[in-house]
């Protein structure tokens, strides 16, 4: 699977929009983007995938760049309960496994 | 629909003793994943069952290991446990190999 490279941590205003960036500038051709938080010492949550059109569901927005080798993960009004760990992971279609990286730790203050 | 749920949620071993952990999928869903949390590893990927079978298995020793049964109920077992095995164990299921996983809320194991 292709590597990913995230920055550490960031900060959200509640009410703001959060935009998480996502490098994966080796990604091949059937390679999926995911998108998966974990609140602190809980399961990991799914929130969103793609290929190479932008996504979006009830939770955000995901989109790719049109050379796919960056996204960015979009949290439209962000609130205190999305404060967790966001883990961008890059996945072969038939792949079973998830490799996590370390993630963003993203903080949503008041 | 009812989430994966992992049994039992905490637990504490001694050195060398043994455990089992068990995980239920969403249902319909016939391949379930097992990963390790540690501090110090991050989340690693142990092995993944479908249709009864290890498909894929990570970079882990023998003591870890697992099975599934026909309902695609899963659980996983580690021998002779150590100090290292301290972790978060979780259990993620998915409807087809390669679809998004659904984890569930882990499994965590003290070794004392």
């Amino acid at each position: 699977d292709a590597k990913t490279t995230q920055p550490p941590s960031m900060d959200c205003a509640e009410g703001r929009a959060a935009n998480l960036p996502c490098n994966h500038s080796t990604i091949s051709g059937n390679e999926y983007v995911y998108w998966y938080r974990q609140i602190h010492s809980q399961g990991p949550q799914y929130i969103i995938h793609g290929l190479k059109n932008n996504e979006t569901n009830e939770m955000a927005s995901l989109i790719i760049t049109e050379d796919r080798k960056s996204s960015t993960l979009i949290l439209p009004h962000a609130t205190l309960r999305d404060t967790a760990v966001y883990y961008c992971i890059v996945r072969d279609g038939t792949a079973s496994k998830l490799t996590f990286g370390t993630g963003t730790r993203l903080q949503v203050t008041l | 629909k009812a989430g994966v749920t992992q049994t039992p949620r905490y637990l504490i071993k001694t050195r060398g003793q043994q455990v089992t952990l068990s995980c239920s999928p969403i249902s319909g869903h016939r391949s379930v994943s097992w990963y390790q949390q540690t501090p110090g590893q991050g989340l690693q990927f142990l092995f993944e069952y479908f249709s009864e079978t290890q498909r894929n298995k990570g970079n882990f020793p023998g003591r870890f290991s697992g099975r599934q049964f026909s309902n695609s109920r899963s659980e996983m077992n580690v021998s002779t446990l150590e100090l290292g095995d301290s972790a978060l164990y979780l259990c993620a299921s998915s409807s087809l190999r390669g679809a998004e996983q659904y984890f569930g809320p882990g499994t965590r194991l003290t070794v004392t």
